[in-house]
């Protein structure tokens, strides 16, 4: 069966730091893999996703991730974090068979931004 | 475009009573799915419903269970609650599912007592 890590419970950055969250993923196939974010008592949204192709995906907000099939990772990055990018970010896999689509999540990584 | 609803955003039960959640999906978006969020357990598939047919169903006991309508909307039941049902169930609408294209709503926050 699927599953997601997600090593960091909680990271804090500075305002314009850089970011970087980890994402580890097990599955026999080839995955699909997404980043999502939730901010209090909101639903999930979408950063971006991968299916294939090029293993560099740009998503919304500025972030970015890169597939590692090597490493079974998929990294979450932004250059520049700014104060409302605190929240809550969940990776996911989802399974490549026809008929049994389901994400799996990992346990999240909270996001705290200081000034 | 209207995002997906859910009702009722909030809900206290008791302990033994059943309680129904309801989704209302994108306009045009067939398939439905139910995650159920905890600090616990974090986020679990609950089951997914294309086309009025459930065609996926996680690892939860019976007393969940779901259907969808025509118009796509959806609703879950729970039945006996149970302490341990407090959480955030979150709806998801996508137009076949396996396109992976979820965009999911606000949630339902239930609370059992």
């Amino acid at each position: 069966a699927q599953s997601v890590t997600q090593p960091d419970i909680h990271i804090t950055v500075s305002e314009g730091a850089s970011l970087e969250l980890r994402c580890n993923y097990s599955y026999g196939a080839t995955p699909y893999l997404f980043w999502y974010v939730q901010s209090p008592g909101q639903g999930l949204q979408l950063l971006l996703k991968y299916f294939s192709g090029d293993t560099l995906v740009q998503g919304i907000k500025g972030f970015e991730a890169e597939f590692k099939r090597s490493q079974s990772s998929f990294n979450l990055r932004k250059p520049s974090v700014h104060w409302s990018d605190a929240a809550e970010y969940f990776c996911a896999v989802g399974i490549s068979n026809f008929g049994n689509e389901k994400l799996t999540f990992g346990t999240g990584t909270r996001l705290t931004i200081i000034p | 475009k209207a995002g997906v609803t859910q009702t009722p955003r909030y809900l206290i039960k008791t302990r033994g009573q059943q309680v129904t959640l309801s989704c209302s999906p994108i306009s045009g978006h067939r398939s439905v799915s139910w995650y159920q969020q905890t600090p616990g357990q974090g986020l679990q598939f609950l089951f997914e419903y294309f086309s009025e047919t459930q065609r996926n169903k996680g690892n939860f006991p019976g007393r969940f269970s779901g259907r969808q309508f025509s118009n796509s909307r959806s609703e879950m039941n729970v039945s006996t609650l149970e302490l341990g049902d407090s959480a955030l169930y979150l709806c998801a609408s996508s137009l076949e599912g396996r396109d992976y294209g979820y965009t999911f709503g606000s949630g339902t926050r239930l609370t059992v007592v």
